[in-house]
Order: structure tokens, then C-alpha cells, then sequence
């Protein structure tokens, strides 16, 4: 069954900074990947997604991740945060086509905390 | 893309009560999902509804804890049954977009907090 590992739980960076969030997942296959953002009060929104092609995907808000099926990873960064950046970020993986996309497994998530 | 609202936004319940969370999407859709949220915790999937068929429920949620209702393509609502205070959560619900059937990008409304005394 396919998991996925987020091991922070909270990060704090200065604005200005750049941000890597960790996610490693487990799956047997080829994994379609995804971060999602949940700000406060909101729902959640998705920041980019990986299904198969170029490795470094690009997303919204000036974020992008890199899969590395070698190290089991889909980690998201940021050169430059933004106050605005604040949020919790959740790293998910879903079977594919015939498993149900819909089934997404989501990590507990990083909160993300910018320091002024 | 798809706009969720879901109601209410947050309540706080007695333990025995039941309560009824609305979701309504500003276009028509084929499948509707409920996750739970719980405090700590990732996102978990508690059932896929269709119209018009029963919903379907992951391994550890049962319809009498959880009935939902499918009864248009537009909206849904999660039932909270004889509630205990393990079910103080945030209740998701979410769609696939018309290409996210196929990709899996799934759209959420903004949640429903309940907190159960």
C-alpha cells in the first residue's frame, strides 16, 4: 500500500530564505505525487503534481519539486519565502488509473512558520 | 477547476448528537469525496459518493456512522452519527475537476471543524 512520510512537522525560515520540504513516499509502482497547501481557515489547494515526464516539476506561487525515484522523494522548494508562504503543506501520492486516483494518501503535513 | 462550500464552518456538538455537514459544488461532478482531517493527523478518506448508488466506504468507516446522501450531481452531505469526542475533526469534502478524474487533482471545500464535548 502506498504511504507517504513527511519527518518535519514544523518549519520556521526568514523571509528571504529559500525552503525545501521533505516527502518520501512508498509505492510500488510509478507514483503520481502531489503537494497541496492548506492555509489558514482555507481549503486545501494544489501547488504542483508529478505524473511522469521531466523529474523537476513547476507549480504555482513560485514553488517546484524534484522526484527522485532513487531516494523515494518529491521534496518542495522555494528559493525566496514570503510571509504570505505560511501554511501547512501536504505531500501526497495516489495509486494511478486503475487503483483510483481519487484515493489519495497524504503525509501529516509540515507547517511552515516565516519568521520576519 | 471546481468551488466548494460547505456548511456549516465549524460547530460544537454534544457527545450522542448527530450532525449533518452540507457540500455544495458550483458545478456538476460525478464524484464527491469526504476525507477526515483529524488533529495531528494527514487527510483520510472516509468515502466516495455517486449519484444515484450508494456510497463507498474505505476500510474502517461504516454507513451507519457515516451516512451520506448523493442526492444530485451538485451536492452532498456527510452525516456525524452518535458523536463522541474521537470524532472532533475537520470534515473535508472534495471533488475531482472534469480533467481530475483523470489526474487526480481533487478540489476541497474549506472543511467543517467539529469540535464534540
Amino acid at each position: 500500500a502506498q504511504s507517504v512520510t513527511q519527518p518535519d512537522i514544523h518549519i520556521t525560515v526568514s523571509e528571504g530564505a529559500s525552503l525545501e520540504l521533505r516527502c518520501n513516499y512508498s509505492y510500488g509502482a510509478t507514483p503520481y505525487l502531489f503537494w497541496y497547501v492548506q492555509s489558514p481557515g482555507q481549503g486545501l489547494q494544489l501547488l504542483l503534481k508529478y505524473f511522469s515526464g521531466d523529474t523537476l516539476v513547476q507549480g504555482i506561487k513560485g514553488f517546484e519539486a524534484e522526484f527522485k525515484r532513487s531516494q523515494s522523494s518529491f521534496n518542495l522548494r522555494k528559493p525566496s519565502v514570503h510571509w504570505s508562504d505560511a501554511a501547512e503543506y501536504f505531500c501526497a501520492v495516489a495509486g494511478g488509473m486503475n487503483t483510483g486516483f481519487q484515493k489519495l494518501v497524504f503525509g501529516t503535513g509540515t507547517r511552515l512558520l516565516v519568521s520576519p | 477547476s471546481a468551488v466548494i462550500s460547505q456548511k456549516p464552518s465549524r460547530d460544537i456538538c454534544q457527545r450522542g448528537t448527530s450532525l449533518t455537514i452540507q457540500c455544495q459544488v458550483d458545478s456538476q461532478v460525478t464524484m464527491m469525496f469526504w476525507y477526515r482531517q483529524q488533529p495531528g493527523q494527514s487527510l483520510t478518506l472516509i468515502a466516495t459518493a455517486n449519484q444515484g448508488s450508494e456510497a463507498t466506504y474505505e476500510s474502517g468507516f461504516v454507513i451507519d456512522k457515516f451516512p451520506i446522501s448523493r442526492p444530485n450531481l451538485t451536492f452532498s452531505t456527510l452525516t456525524v452519527s452518535n458523536m463522541s469526542p474521537e470524532d472532533s475533526s475537520i470534515y473535508l469534502c472534495s471533488v475531482a475537476g472534469q480533467e481530475g478524474l483523470n489526474t487526480g487533482e481533487l478540489f476541497f471545500g474549506e472543511g467543517s471543524r467539529l469540535t464534540v464535548l
